[in-house]
């Protein structure tokens, strides 16, 4: 099934820790993109990427970094200069000009 | 940037009612398109709609790019159609996307 996936589903951090959420797609999109949402509140961007190699700063990337190697892959760290990281995380890709959203990661800084 | 506005907020509908949701953008548009995101996180594209009217099923939807707004029409809805509708706005020669706050619909039986 062609799709994009995401890992973990839940995750719980310590203050001070840096954490990796993976994002896979299968799809064979060349734009991906990161987004977070806070409760109650739209779809912030975060990074995006629109080739291999290369990747740009959203709205709010400080705190965040990314990666591209390769097309299928899109992992995203949060760092420990994130000041409020809890929240929930999601993944995207664009396939003639409409965008497909990964199930999402719950962060959760203890 | 650009500016998104939806309503209502939020919405609450007896099973089998209509609804009209709103989306209003402050500047001119190439991408418009429409998400609903279920209880459990889930965002499922609804719709592709830079401008015109296009229908799938009970949903459709309408831009008027010339005045600004996107309408998204939910015909009898059902249980299933709760969540958040949000819509998603993207400027010429722009690979971004503008997300509105959503409007968040509870169908009741």
């Amino acid at each position: 099934d062609g799709g994009i996936t995401q890992s973990p589903k839940y995750l719980f951090r310590k203050e001070g820790q840096n954490v990796t959420l993976s994002c896979e797609q299968n799809l064979n999109h060349d734009a991906m993109y990161w987004y977070r949402q806070d409760p109650g509140q739209g779809l912030r961007l975060i990074y995006y990427s629109q080739i291999v190699n290369d990747f740009q700063k959203g709205d709010i990337a400080e705190g965040y970094s990314v990666s591209r190697e390769k097309k299928e892959s899109f992992p995203l760290t949060v760092t420990s200069a994130q000041k409020n990281p809890t929240a929930f995380y999601l993944c995207a890709s664009t396939g003639d000009r409409q965008q497909f959203f990964g199930p999402g990661t719950r962060l959760t800084v203890l | 940037g650009i500016q998104v506005e939806q309503s209502p907020p939020d919405l609450i509908l007896q099973e089998g009612a209509n609804s009209t949701l709103r989306c209003n953008f402050s500047d001119s548009v190439n991408n418009l398109q429409w998400f609903h995101q279920n209880p459990w996180g889930q965002l499922i594209n609804l719709f592709y709609i830079p401008s015109g009217t296009k229908q799938n099923g009970r949903l459709s939807a309408t831009t008027v790019a010339t005045e600004r707004y996107s309408l998204l029409y939910i015909s009898s809805s059902q249980t299933t159609d709760s969540g958040v509708y949000f819509c998603a706005v993207g400027g010429a020669g722009s690979y971004q996307l503008t997300f509105g706050k959503g409007t968040k619909l509870s169908v009741i039986p």
